[in-house]
């Protein structure tokens, strides 16, 4: 079974702190993705990446910014966390480049709040 | 926008009867899938539907996917207490160059089964 692993379940950060939010996957998946989910607003995908230092924005990149030095291991950074990105934050990764016919697997997410 | 709206948002039922989801999305698809998440959890990939396809059967869960209509449903028959959570749909655009499967979800329906 594929397995994503987020490092943290729960992190409680401060306003303007540096944050780093870990996924690592251990099926040799290309892509890896980074959503964040929010009562009313659904999963919306923050970036993306396709291959080893590859990243493409999603529709909410502002704020963030995403590292992928190894394949299996896939970075979220808030370079100065605010309250407004207080959520849950989903990783997910999908096999098969070039189709689009990949399911995504998901962590189990990690509860952000920055106070 | 979200691309594919869930409806109901929310969805009661005893355990037995079957539950139906429906999923409307505004632009084409290259397929459609469908998502699973137990509170506060990640979500898990349930079916995939292409969009040449127009009916698929995994189990208790059947979909189908209207492309004149830019929807598609979920059916859960003889639903347990165990059903219960929330449902998404999904779907991938085509897309060229990049090789990478971009999701977008809707904002889910809440269903809950009782025993």
């Amino acid at each position: 079974d594929v397995k994503v692993t987020q490092s943290s379940r729960y992190l409680v950060k401060r306003t303007g702190e540096k944050v780093f939010l870990e996924c690592v996957q251990d099926m040799d998946h290309e892509n890896m993705f980074w959503y964040r989910q929010d009562p009313g607003l659904g999963l919306r995908l923050i970036y993306f990446s396709y291959d080893v230092k590859m990243k493409e924005k999603g529709d909410i990149p502002e704020g963030y910014s995403v590292s992928r030095e190894k394949k299996e291991r896939f970075s979220l950074i808030l370079e100065s966390a605010s309250t407004n990105q207080t959520s849950m934050y989903l990783c997910a990764s999908s096999f098969l480049p070039g189709t689009y016919n990949s399911p995504l697997h998901f962590g189990n997410g990690t509860r952000l709040t920055v106070t | 926008s979200q691309q594919g709206e869930e409806d109901p948002q929310a969805l009661s039922i005893q355990e037995g009867e079957n539950a139906t989801m429906n999923c409307s999305y505004k632009t084409s698809i290259n397929n459609l899938q469908w998502y699973r998440q137990n509170s506060g959890r990640g979500l898990v990939h349930l079916i995939l539907i292409r969009s040449n396809e127009r009916e698929k059967h995994s189990g208790r869960l059947r979909v189908t996917l209207d492309t004149s209509k830019k929807s598609s449903s979920l059916l859960i028959t003889a639903s347990r207490a165990a059903d219960t959570a929330s449902y998404f749909c999904a779907t991938v655009r085509p897309a060229g160059g990049t090789s990478y499967g971009k999701l977008t979800f809707g904002q889910g329906t809440i269903l809950t089964v009782h025993p």
